[in-house]
């Protein structure tokens, strides 16, 4: 399976504060995705980065990939309380379906 | 707001009902979804239209029913669901002829209830 897998499950912080989520996978991909769902919602596309690609911003996100150790990291700088939210990554393969990993629930507390 | 527009937001149906969860969208997407969400789960794939035309069937059981009208609408349709079936259902969209891995565009889902 390529699915992704996020570390940490659920994160609490302040206002401020920096966020850093983890994602691993299994197999080769072509790219990998992050997702963010508030509570009750569809997700949103945040970013997306390729397989020749380590770094890649937007914003206050900072999205790398390490293909060789098959993980990636998703920075989100001077959290906002409107940050809280369910983030998924996403691996993909050309020619399969991507894959959601479980998903990290963040807190930003004011 | 989403680019893609899913109705309703809100289903309660008994196990004996038949419903249809309802997906629009106008971004030019030939790729179109039916997620299924349990919570504090991430999505999990029911099917995949690609031009208009099923190409994924991810086992899902019969009493879910896929149609792809035209290139912007998309239903699921429900009959002889379970309690176990109560889920959000999200319908999403991408360019290209799906398992490209171009950007997913979700609407906000139906959240049905079977009872």
């Amino acid at each position: 399976s390529q699915q992704g897998e996020e570390d940490p499950q659920a994160l609490s912080i302040q206002e401020g504060e920096n966020a850093t989520m983890n994602c691993s996978y299994k197999t080769s991909i072509n790219n990998l995705q992050w997702y963010r769902q508030n509570s009750g919602r569809g997700l949103v596309h945040l970013i997306l980065i390729r397989s020749n690609e380590r770094e890649k911003h937007s914003g206050r996100l900072r999205v790398t990939l390490d293909t060789s150790k098959k993980s990636s990291s998703l920075l989100i700088t001077a959290s906002r309380a409107a940050d809280t939210a369910s983030y998924f990554c996403a691996t993909g393969a050309y020619g399969q379906n991507f894959v959601f990993g479980p998903g990290t629930r963040l807190s930003v507390l004011p | 707001d989403t680019e893609v527009t899913q109705t309703p937001k809100h289903l309660v149906m008994g196990m004996t009902n038949k419903k249809s969860l309802k997906c629009e969208q106008h971004m030019g997407h030939r790729a179109m979804y039916w997620y299924k969400q349990k919570a504090k789960k991430p999505p999990e794939l029911m099917f995949v239209y690609s031009y208009e035309k099923l190409s994924i069937n991810e086992s899902v059981p019969s009493r879910f029913s896929p149609e792809c009208p035209n290139s912007s609408l998309l239903n699921l349709h429900l009959h002889a669901l379970q309690p176990e079936d109560s889920a959000l259902y999200l319908c999403a969209s991408s360019q290209g002829r799906g398992r490209t891995n171009s950007p997913l565009h979700f609407g906000n889902g139906t959240r049905l209830t079977v009872t």
